[in-house]
């Protein structure tokens, strides 16, 4: 199993082009969400989806879109980049019900690093 | 709104000291607890996690953490670090039945040999 998955690793943006990240997963998870990683500020959360065609708000949304077609995969889109949205982008994914012991863990890609100049 | 602090945003150890990270979380209810850690250019890793049960969880590699609800907090633990637990360590913490995680800011270890 390849795990959780990002497209592309690194982008330079310039202000005002717009760009999708690609999340992939092949665990069958139901639950995605995309993060972003900022130096002293941990993981927010941007959005997520509960199931595929479903997708909701997270704590830092403004600026962002997903959509969630396909249950493996989850995209992330900018329309117009600002240079506040440079950052560490990171999917990750989760189970739905299972064991009590595998509930809210989520598996996490290798991230992508986005630069908008 | 909850939250989930990381007093030490910096520690620096020698290799063979011990470590206490610590995490405390404002929400009063039933949470679950997870420690994460990133390497140095990749992606989060579960380190450990608590439900329930046995307060004293432990991990992978050597790592313990101690759930004390009175306290809300999850210290993490390890009596013994070494050069390649240099890393990022990060406190989350989701509330009730949540699939939501809150993350902590983060602490940066660096062990020098």
């Amino acid at each position: 199993n390849a795990g959780v998955t990002q497209t592309p690793k690194f982008r330079v943006l310039k202000t005002g082009q717009s760009m999708t990240l690609l999340c992939a997963q092949d665990m069958n998870h139901e639950y995605m969400y995309w993060y972003r990683q900022d130096p002293g500020m941990g993981l927010r959360l941007i959005h997520y989806s509960v199931g595929e065609g479903t997708t909701a708000k997270g704590e830092v949304p403004d600026g962002y879109n997903v959509s969630r077609l396909k249950k493996q995969n989850f995209l992330l889109g900018l329309e117009s980049a600002a240079p506040s949205q440079t950052s560490v982008y990171f999917c990750a994914s989760s189970y739905v019900g299972g064991s009590v012991l595998s509930y809210n863990e989520q598996f996490f890609g290798p991230g992508t690093r986005l630069t908008v100049l | 709104a909850q939250s989930v602090s990381q007093h030490n945003h910096h520690v620096i150890l020698s290799e063979a000291a011990s470590l206490e990270l610590g995490c405390n979380y404002s929400y009063g209810g039933t949470v679950n607890l997870f420690w994460y850690v990133q390497y140095p250019g990749q992606h989060l890793q579960l380190l450990l996690k608590y439900f329930s049960g046995d307060p004293l969880v432990k991990g992978i590699k050597g790592f313990e953490a101690e759930f004390i609800k009175s306290k809300f907090s999850f210290n993490l633990r390890k009596p013994s670090v070494q050069w390649s637990d240099t890393a990022e360590y990060f406190c989350a913490v989701s509330k009730d039945s949540s699939y939501k995680l809150i993350f902590g800011s983060g602490t940066r270890l660096l062990v020098r040999p």
